[in-house]
């Protein structure tokens, strides 16, 4: 079936620090994938998202690219703020299938 | 456009109860997804409806039951309520399901529910 693997948090960097978030995928088809992000006390909203293979999405500065051949999709971002804490989550979605979530990376930015 | 909202946002129930959480979607949005949330197995997929009838079910006992109203509005029920229920329960809407055009998904904040 279809899962997600990403890199373990929680990750603490500096302000304007990079970021390099991994993440892994298994699965049938050609997935399209998703990053999301949750705030404390809400719900996630769609950081970025990918359908098919060598695209990039990118939003806030937050890139990730689509890598069939290393079935991968790492988020990065150049330059972070304190604002950009928060838990990060990997997510694919493949056919019918309903979407699949990483376990989620904490990210906490100190300034 | 409001976005997906969600009541109550907090609930606390005792074990043997019962619950129904509401999810209204983004408007013109026909399909409502219902995930799980807790620290240790993170996020898990409940249902998910379309058009009134449910196209997806995740690996969850009978307890869990979901519904979708003809103005694609859902509710979820939870019987016989188990500490382990204790969560945050996350709705989604999107237009379409699966490999349809607009299927991406959009959050709301979620209802808290808390087993004693």
């Amino acid at each position: 079936g279809n899962s997600v693997t990403q890199m373990e948090g929680p990750v603490t960097l500096s302000e304007e620090a990079f970021l390099t978030i991994n993440c892994t995928y298994t699965a049938t088809g050609y997935p399209s994938l998703f990053w999301y992000v949750q705030y404390p006390g809400e719900g996630l909203q769609l950081l970025l998202k990918a359908t098919k293979a060598d695209d990039k999405g990118s939003n806030k500065g937050f890139e990730a690219t689509y890598r069939k051949e290393t079935t991968s999709f790492h988020l990065e971002k150049g330059s972070v703020q304190v604002s950009d804490s928060a838990v990060y989550f990997c997510a694919l979605r493949s056919g019918n299938t309903p979407l699949v979530f990483g376990k989620g990376t904490r990210l906490s930015v100190i300034a | 456009k409001a976005g997906v909202t969600q009541t109550p946002r907090y609930l606390i129930k005792t074990r043997g109860q019962q619950v129904t959480l509401s999810c209204s979607p983004i408007s013109g949005h026909r399909s409502v997804s219902w995930y799980q949330q807790t620290p240790g197995q993170g996020l898990q997929f409940l249902f998910e409806y379309f058009s009134e009838t449910q196209r997806n079910k995740g690996n969850f006992p009978g307890r869990f039951s979901g519904r979708q109203f003809s103005n694609s509005r859902s509710e979820m029920n939870v019987s016989t309520l188990e500490l382990g229920d204790s969560a945050l329960y996350l709705c989604a809407s999107s237009l379409g399901v699966g490999g349809q055009g607009g299927s991406e998904q959009f959050f709301g904040p979620g209802t808290r529910l808390t087993v004693l």
